[in-house]
């Protein structure tokens, strides 16, 4: 059965502290793998695609990695305003059109 | 600010009011999905419209209906729903095409009494 796994499932930080957020899958043909990350009360906004694994893409504070069997969103010196729940969602390959699979999120806090 | 536009933002209703949620977007994306989000999970796909016809049904009451009317709007004409379809329902869109991210608004906030 296909699955998304996101760990830890909640996740409290002090500002500057470093850390990392897992998602694996075990899914039979990845197509694809997205990051978001959600305020309360607000829609999932888009952060990276992944498409292959080694791949790496950053933005700010965030850097994403994709391995063949899960991926991580190293969070580099956080600051307060990084909190928020970081979904993952994969992109399969026998599935149709832009169906994405979400994995039940991270929730991180960030501690000033 | 998200460039997909969902209103109202809330809306309650009784299990005999009809109501219609509305989205929009104008970024020329030709894909539109609605989802459902119970508090502390993650969005469940409910439907999918390419090119304005419906490619995705996930087995969805009848007491939800979707409509397209044209590329830059989406609703979601709701009846009879139940207590448990209290959620925040998210509209979508995208570039057609595989691997092509998906940008949500923020959601109306639906409460049935």
């Amino acid at each position: 059965e296909d699955q998304v796994t996101q760990s830890p499932e909640a996740l409290r930080l002090q500002e500057g502290e470093s850390s990392s957020l897992n998602c694996s899958y075990t899914v039979s043909g990845l197509r694809g793998l997205f990051w978001y990350r959600q305020d309360p009360g607000k829609g999932p906004e888009f952060l990276f695609t992944l498409y292959s694994a080694g791949e790496e893409k950053e933005k700010e504070r965030l850097k994403a990695t994709l391995t063949k069997k899960e991926s991580f969103l190293h969070i580099t010196a956080p600051k307060p305003e990084d909190s928020a729940t970081y979904l993952c969602a994969v992109q399969m390959r026998e599935t149709s059109g832009s169906r994405l699979t979400f994995g039940e999120g991270t929730q991180l806090t960030v501690n000033p | 600010d998200t460039e997909v536009t969902q209103t109202p933002k809330h809306l309650v209703m009784g299990m005999t009011n009809k109501k219609s949620l509305k989205c929009e977007q104008h970024m020329g994306h030709r894909a539109m999905y609605w989802y459902k989000q119970k508090a502390k999970k993650p969005p469940e796909l409910m439907f999918v419209y390419s090119y304005e016809k419906l490619s995705i049904n996930e087995s969805v009451p009848s007491r939800f209906s979707p409509e397209c009317p044209n590329s830059s709007l989406l609703n979601l004409h709701l009846h009879a729903l139940q207590p448990e379809d209290s959620a925040l329902y998210l509209c979508a869109s995208s570039q057609q095409g595989h691997l092509r991210p998906q940008h949500f608004g923020d959601g109306t906030r639906l409460s049935i009494l």
